[in-house]
Order: C-alpha cells, then sequence, then structure tokens
C-alpha cells in the first residue's frame, strides 16, 4: 500500500513569490491534515479535511494560504505571496478514521529567501 | 491547548529497555494520547495510541496513571534503528488536533 506523498520534497523561492505544495494521501482516506514546522518550533496543526471540505483551519497563519482539496483526493497548499517567516517542513497526513493514528508523509521543506 | 512536556535527550545502548515518560498535566477528558517515531527527513510515524492503563502492539508499551497526567512509552530492547525523536501529541477527539511538544531524542549506541 502506497504511502502519503508530497510534492515537491524540497522547494526554494524567494520572497513575494508563490509556491504551491501538494499532498497525495493513502487512497480511501476521507481525513487529510496539514502541519508544519518552522525552525525551531513544534509541529503544528494547520487544517483538516474530511473528503472537500474543510472541517478546521484554525491553524491557518494568514489568508497568504490556501488549501484546496478538489474531488476529495489530493490537497494542495498555495502560500502567496511567500514570506521568510513561511520557511520551515510542511508535512501531509492522513487517516481513515479518529483511532490508529496518523499517516504522515515526508514532508515538502520550504525555504523563502 | 496545553503541548506536551518530555525530556530533551535520552542515551541507551543496544538490547536495553527503555522508556520515555512525558507529561501532560492539562489533558482533556476526550484527549488521547499518542506517540510517534520521526527520523531525519521523515514525517511522524504512529507509533501507539491509548487513553488509560496500558496499551501494547508489537513494537511497543503504552502506560497511562489513573490520572492521565502523565504515560510513558516502553520500548523493549533497543536497536541502532530506534535512534530518532520520539513525541507524544495530545490527539483531541473533539478537534482531531495532534498537539506536538519539542519531543524527545533518543539515541542508541552498539
Amino acid at each position: 500500500e502506497a504511502g502519503v506523498t508530497q510534492f515537491p520534497s524540497h522547494s526554494v523561492i524567494e520572497k513575494g513569490q508563490t509556491v504551491t505544495l501538494r499532498c497525495d494521501p493513502i487512497s480511501g482516506h476521507d481525513n487529510l491534515y496539514w502541519y508544519r514546522r518552522v525552525m525551531g518550533k513544534e509541529i503544528k496543526f494547520l487544517l483538516h479535511f474530511v473528503k472537500e471540505s474543510k472541517q478546521d483551519e484554525s491553524g491557518m497563519p494568514n489568508n497568504r494560504f490556501l488549501a484546496e482539496r478538489t474531488g476529495g483526493t489530493y490537497s494542495t497548499l498555495k502560500v502567496q505571496p511567500a514570506e521568510l517567516e513561511d520557511s520551515g517542513v510542511y508535512f501531509c497526513a492522513s487517516s481513515q478514521d479518529f483511532l490508529g493514528g496518523r499517516f504522515f508523509g515526508p514532508g515538502t521543506r520550504l525555504t523563502v529567501l | 491547548l496545553a503541548k506536551t512536556t518530555q525530556p530533551i535527550s535520552m542515551d541507551s545502548y543496544e538490547g536495553q529497555e527503555v522508556n520515555i515518560t512525558c507529561s501532560h498535566n492539562n489533558i482533556a477528558t476526550n484527549d488521547y494520547i499518542t506517540w510517534y517515531q520521526q527520523f531525519p527527513s521523515q514525517g511522524p510515524r504512529f507509533i501507539i495510541q491509548g487513553y488509560k492503563t496500558k496499551v501494547t502492539n508489537e513494537v511497543a508499551s503504552l502506560f497511562i496513571p489513573a490520572d492521565r497526567k502523565s504515560s510513558t512509552l516502553s520500548l523493549p530492547r533497543v536497536s541502532l534503528s530506534d535512534t530518532a525523536v520520539y513525541y507524544c501529541p495530545r490527539h483531541s477527539y473533539n478537534t482531531d488536533k495532534l498537539i506536538f511538544g519539542t519531543g524527545t531524542r533518543l539515541q542508541v549506541f552498539p
């Protein structure tokens, strides 16, 4: 069974540019989550999709971040325009239900110069 | 939501049993305790989850006392490949969020 995949693995952009991160969850998982860790901080929740609906986006830092999950399959997280403080590792996770843990992808390392 | 707290680091030797503790003084009634393992350049990997008492799977055991203000992850007979960072995020049943702390960096020596 394929795990959660994320693309790209690394992205280096300049301040003010736009970047789109993609996450492909495990097939059949209705729940999809985005988390991120910025330098020196803990991993923090960004948002939660159930199928194509945003269940909880309370962790999104500001309106420069836009997440979508069209069709309830893969998800994208767009940062526009990127700022220096957006640098970090962005993780996607998926799950079938509450119990049993979350399956995390390898993350996308974003560097904003 | 309050984060969990853990020791920053621990050292062990191959073949030993390792117990990593986690403090979650402000745990809510609907919170579960989960443990994840993370290797460099990878995402966290789920190890075990519990609500109270003891849970055991093929990888580890999880001990949660009656007051649920702490938990202990027990790794039997660790190997070099168990060198990783271990997290004990609170998992809120109400919000379905994982609240991570700083994690414990376990180093296993030969």
